[in-house]
């Protein structure tokens, strides 16, 4: 089992819907998680991190986590062109807050379709 | 956020011969950086943590001989991977965390390297 997984996709998504991201992890002890947006040939660039469980929300991006089910999941409100890229899920499995060493999932390949 | 500055952002080099990476913290200070490697439609795979002053850590099935990490400054990390092979075109990519407290990562704009 890989340590941090999601669906590869692609997901398509009409403009101006709800664009769902699943990410879920194998480290129960887990503290720290990331979303990443990466663009073609372009290197990672942070979007949110979340510790707690429940919703942190920061413009039209929203994360939740659910530590009991080992789930995060990033929702994109108001989905634009602009936001079609890869969404990579990053976890800290080491339990000690902060980005020490990540462990990204396969990505997620999202596309807004205008 | 914090700007990382990765040199150079592209590479052709012969099979045999060796290139070298750069990873600068342009406005703070990082005592840990990490190198990944990234294949095409793969995700970030972390090859190294390397630490201001010390031995880097090694991944599991990463050769230390063939990719040499150095980080002599709170500021600069570089990556050389000798004898390049065709194998090890790909795309390198560092982040740096802020020294102190808790931060997240910073990754630089990533280095694509193709051994011909």
């Amino acid at each position: 089992q890989k340590e941090v997984e999601q669906n590869s996709g692609p997901l398509s998504v009409p403009e101006g819907a709800i664009a769902s991201l699943n990410c879920t992890y194998s480290d129960r002890g887990s503290q720290s998680f990331f979303w990443y947006r990466q663009y073609s040939g372009k290197s990672p660039e942070l979007i949110m991190f979340i510790y707690s469980n429940g919703d942190k929300e920061d413009g039209r991006f929203t994360a939740q986590l659910n530590k009991a089910s080992q789930y995060v999941s990033l929702l994109i409100r108001d989905s634009q062109p602009s936001d079609s890229a890869t969404y990579l899920c990053a976890v800290n499995p080491g339990g000690i807050q902060g980005a020490q060493k990540l462990v990204f999932g396969q990505g997620t390949r999202l596309t807004i379709n205008p | 956020g914090a700007v990382v500055s990765q040199h150079p952002s592209w590479v052709i080099c012969k099979s045999g011969t060796s290139v070298k990476i750069e990873c600068r913290s342009l406005d703070f200070q990082a005592t840990t950086m990490f190198w990944y490697r990234q294949f095409p439609k793969q995700s970030l795979m972390l090859m190294a943590t390397s630490n201001e002053g010390s031995k880097a850590t090694y991944e599991q099935g990463v050769e230390k001989d063939k990719f040499l990490i150095n980080h002599a400054s709170l500021t600069l990390s570089t990556l050389t991977v000798t004898s390049a092979h065709p194998e090890d075109s790909s795309f390198y990519i560092c982040s740096a965390r802020v020294t102190g407290g808790f931060t997240e990562a910073f990754f630089g704009q990533g280095t694509r390297l193709t051994v011909v």
